[in-house]
């Protein structure tokens, strides 16, 4: 069965570092998304990708954050100047482009440490 | 500002009970719920509903949405150790991503 594939799945970094944080959606998704959880806390929307560029974002996308497609087959999330609080498990997800079909199907995750 | 609010936020129960799991919402522009499983990692996906009143069923899993009322239910029958999970509930609005509740902690003891 196909699925979302993510890349590493733990990251630790020093504050201001930047990372970049790699998926692999499913074949045939045309929309992308990256969620985060904080430990303990909901997960929360971050962006969504669709057609090369980001269709909607969240207050907590901001400036250091950014995404990209670079090829037919990885989206990927970079984050520029990581900070403590960036600390989280990031996730991938993805959809189909079907007007009807609103489910996403989620990736295991990148845990990011931030020290 | 859409809002999901789970209930109960934990329950253990023993092997072999029936729980019912409680999702209410308020959103823009409401266009789908959907139900996913959490365990150690990754979100996995349950069930959508997009209409009242229409069951979803899936073996032991079973989920209801009613749009008047603004809540879903999800129910397990004959749980098994296996179902310990955090149970998320999800609503796709007006806007492309999801907005998450908190979850419900299910531990089932054997």
């Amino acid at each position: 069965e196909p699925e979302v594939t993510q890349t590493p799945s733990h990251q630790v970094t020093q504050m201001g570092q930047e990372v970049i944080l790699r998926c692999v959606p499913i074949s045939n998704h045309l929309y992308f998304y990256w969620y985060r959880q904080i430990l303990g806390q909901k997960v929360e929307f971050l962006v969504s990708f669709y057609n090369n560029e980001i269709s909607e974002k969240s207050e907590i996308f901001d400036d250091q954050f950014s995404v990209e497609r670079p090829d037919g087959s990885n989206f990927t999330l970079k984050i520029r100047s990581t900070k403590l609080e960036d600390s989280a498990m990031y996730f991938c997800a993805s959809r189909v482009e079907r007007v009807s079909s609103y489910e996403q199907y989620f990736g295991p995750g990148t845990r990011l440490t931030v020290t | 500002e859409d809002k999901v609010v789970q209930s109960p936020l934990s329950l253990v129960v023993h092997e072999g009970d029936t729980v019912t799991l409680n999702c209410s919402y308020e959103v823009t522009n409401f266009r789908s719920l959907l139900w996913y499983k959490q365990e150690k990692k990754a979100p996995t996906f349950l069930f959508m509903l997009t209409s009242s009143g229409i069951e979803k069923k899936s073996g032991r899993l079973s989920s209801i949405l009613d749009k008047k009322e603004l809540f879903s239910i999800l129910n397990i029958t004959a749980t098994q150790t296996g179902d310990s999970a955090i149970y998320l509930c999800a609503v796709g609005g007006g806007a492309d991503g999801l907005t998450f509740g908190k979850g419900t902690h299910l531990i089932i003891q054997p």
